[in-house]
């Protein structure tokens, strides 16, 4: 089965450094992983998304790799602020055309003022 | 405006009850989805509905049976609660097209069976 890890279950930081949260998959590459944000009570949030043939995406202060050597991707938020704790979850498709997601466990982040 | 919402918010039932949670979504997508979050956090596929058409059913006891109505909503009812069935359930949907999907979560349910 198509599996994804997230080994850090929490990361502590200070404000205005670069989170770094890693996400590894095994077997085939997936064609696309997805992140996720999820705060305490709500439902995830969709945050970027990023294809199997792309290396790098961005969006504001978020970066997400795709290392399809290493089976995988790194999420970065710079200039951390207190805003962005929460749990960030990295997800692959289950199967191709199935459309239901596969997660891994999440990785708590926490930034200190 | 909510874009996926669930009712309700919170269950507290007794083992051997019957209960459904009831979802919405005013996106206009055409596929939709319930996953169950454990104590762990764990996020696990459950079911997913594609223009009311079951597409995934995955290793679910027989007791949690879904019910599309229509592509806007999917309900989910499970007879004979256990224990085990504590958790927080989540409802999505996605659009289908692009080959990638996105998803839109619900706010969750927890289901506290006591």
């Amino acid at each position: 089965s198509q599996k994804i890890e997230q080994n850090s279950e929490a990361l502590n930081i200070q404000e205005g450094k670069t989170a770094t949260l890693t996400c590894n998959y095994t077997n085939y590459s997936p064609a696309y992983l997805q992140w996720y944000r999820q705060d305490p009570g709500r439902g995830p949030v969709f945050l970027l998304l990023i294809r199997e043939n792309e290396k790098e995406k961005r969006k504001e202060r978020l970066k997400v790799t795709f290392d399809t050597t290493l089976k995988q991707s790194l999420f970065h938020i710079t200039a951390s602020q207190p805003a962005d704790s929460a749990t960030y979850l990295c997800a692959r498709g289950v199967e191709t055309g199935r459309r239901a997601l596969t997660f891994g466990s999440g990785t708590r982040l926490q930034v200190q003022p | 405006d909510t874009a996926v919402s669930q009712t309700p918010k919170y269950l507290v039932t007794q083992m051997g009850n019957d209960k459904s949670i009831k979802c919405e979504q005013n996106l206009g997508h055409d596929t939709m989805y319930w996953y169950k979050q454990d104590s762990k956090k764990f996020l696990k596929i459950m079911f997913s509905y594609n223009n009311k058409e079951l597409i995934i059913n995955e290793t679910v006891p027989n007791r949690f049976s879904p019910k599309s109505p229509d592509k806007a909503h999917l309900n989910l009812h499970i007879n004979s609660l256990e224990l085990g069935d504590s958790a927080v359930y989540f409802c999505a949907s996605s659009v289908t097209s692009g080959g990638a999907y996105e998803q839109y979560f619900g706010p969750g349910t927890r289901l506290t069976v006591t």
